[in-house]
């Protein structure tokens, strides 16, 4: 059982350039969240979804966009690059609002 | 005042030690706590989770809530170097509303 895969685990950005951060899960969980964790902070919240086709805005959106097409994917976007997205990014998925989430590994970004 | 409050540490402790690990907050609303642990360069992963105030024991961990003080708790017992990780606590409102973290204790068990 895979679990939540993040694909790719370490990347280098230029500032401008543009990603997308794959998340994957096998566990049929309709939640799935992205989080960004910088050195010494919690987690904070990017975007979540409770389901295929419905995503919402965390506590720290700005500049980032994610799509939901199935239950299993959640892509996060970056569109323009800056030095403040340095940052490790981790997905997470689960039942329900009230359950756990399980996490990934986590994708390392440095935008220079 | 932050929504979660959480010691970042470090936290030393010899090996066998009763570890005490805490979390205050200010929204009463929340009802469902987590506590999570975290290796170097790992994603988290759940530890604990309990439901509004009370005490949930699972083996060497006690997880404590006391819902009147917004204050959580996570106690070790005889505490192993394989311990040896960031503890963060978490916790959400009921309904649809996402998890929300403190920024993590770092703990070290010494052999």
């Amino acid at each position: 059982n895979a679990g939540v895969t993040q694909t790719p685990k370490f990347r280098i950005l230029k500032i401008g350039q543009s990603m997308t951060l794959q998340c994957t899960q096998d566990m049929n969980h309709n939640y799935m969240y992205w989080y960004r964790q910088d050195p010494g902070m919690g987690l904070k919240l990017i975007y979540y979804s409770v389901g295929a086709g419905i995503t919402d805005k965390g506590e720290v959106p700005n500049g980032y966009n994610v799509s939901r097409s199935t239950t299993e994917d959640f892509p996060l976007r970056l569109e323009l690059a800056a030095p403040s997205q340095t940052s490790v990014y981790f997905c997470a998925s689960s039942t329900g609002v009230n359950t756990e989430a399980f996490f990934g590994q986590g994708t390392r970004l440095t935008v220079v | 005042q932050k929504e979660v409050e959480q010691d970042p540490g470090p936290l030393s402790v010899p090996e066998g030690a009763i570890v005490s690990l805490n979390c205050t907050y200010s929204n009463s609303a929340f009802q469902y706590f987590m506590w999570y642990r975290q290796y170097s360069r790992k994603g988290p992963e759940l530890l604990m989770y309990t439901y509004s105030s009370g005490n949930k024991e699972d083996g060497r961990f006690t997880a404590q809530v006391d819902k009147s003080s917004k204050y959580i708790s996570l106690f070790i017992r005889d505490s192993q170097p394989s311990d040896s990780a960031t503890y963060l606590c978490a916790m959400r409102v009921s309904g649809n509303t996402p998890l929300v973290f403190g920024k993590g204790t770092r703990l070290s068990v010494i052999a």
